[in-house]
């Protein structure tokens, strides 16, 4: 059973904090990962994939990737209240980013 | 960037009744495109993903006689929910790649409420 398990939260930082957002995957088989951002009623609207070890960064955002330990993190930084949604972490089996399977999401609350 | 369109946004029907949701790709060819349902505070749950000229692939416990998906083109899917009952209530979302590779993109989802 191929799962992606990520905290539930709410995480909860003040405006101007780093934001640490963190995801386990079970499938050591997966290649690519991406992170959504999806705020209530809404679609899922995508942020950033990583498919190397290391850390890639755009803007505010880092995504970090460790496939030893199997996990991925997103950091915000300068967090703004506009950043507070569910953070969905997704991982495909192969570079071709088919079939995703997705985590449960973390909500974020970023307060002013 | 990619844009993935769906329609309708919204839709309120009686139990019993028949609803389409169309998803397309706008600016680029599908081969694949995946329908997603999610419940209020529960994740995205793949229900079927939809190849173009062939049947659709649906995950375990999904009716494929009560979810119809029809791909019919490089930029067109199709999800009717047949014979509509409450507990069909939900988000539905599509999403879609590019042929040529790339990350998923979604659609803004249907909200269909049946009563």
């Amino acid at each position: 059973q191929k799962e992606v398990e990520q905290n539930s939260g709410p995480l909860s930082v003040p405006e101007g904090a780093i934001a640490s957002l963190n995801c386990t995957y079970s499938d050591r088989g997966s290649q690519s990962f991406f992170w959504y951002r999806q705020y209530s009623g809404k679609s899922p609207e995508l942020i950033m994939f990583i498919y190397s070890n290391g850390d890639k960064e755009d803007g505010r955002f880092t995504a970090q990737l460790n496939k030893a330990s199997q996990y991925v993190s997103l950091l915000i930084r300068d967090s703004q209240p506009s950043d507070s949604a569910t953070y969905l972490c997704a991982g495909s089996l192969n570079s071709g980013y088919s079939t995703l399977t997705f985590g449960k999401g973390t909500m974020l609350l970023v307060s002013p | 960037g990619a844009v993935v369109s769906q329609h309708p946004s919204r839709v309120i029907c009686k139990s019993g009744t028949s609803v389409k949701i169309e998803c397309r790709s706008l600016d680029f060819q599908a081969t694949t495109m995946f329908w997603y349902r999610q419940f209020p505070k529960q994740s995205l749950m793949l229900m079927a993903t939809s190849n173009e000229g062939s049947k659709a692939t649906y995950e375990q416990g999904v009716e494929k006689d009560k979810f119809l998906i029809n791909h019919a083109s490089l930029t067109l899917s199709t999800l009717t929910v047949t014979s509509a009952h409450p507990e069909d209530s939900s988000f539905y979302i599509c999403s879609a790649r590019d042929t040529q590779g790339g990350p998923l993109h979604f659609g803004n989802g249907t909200r269909l409420t049946v009563t």
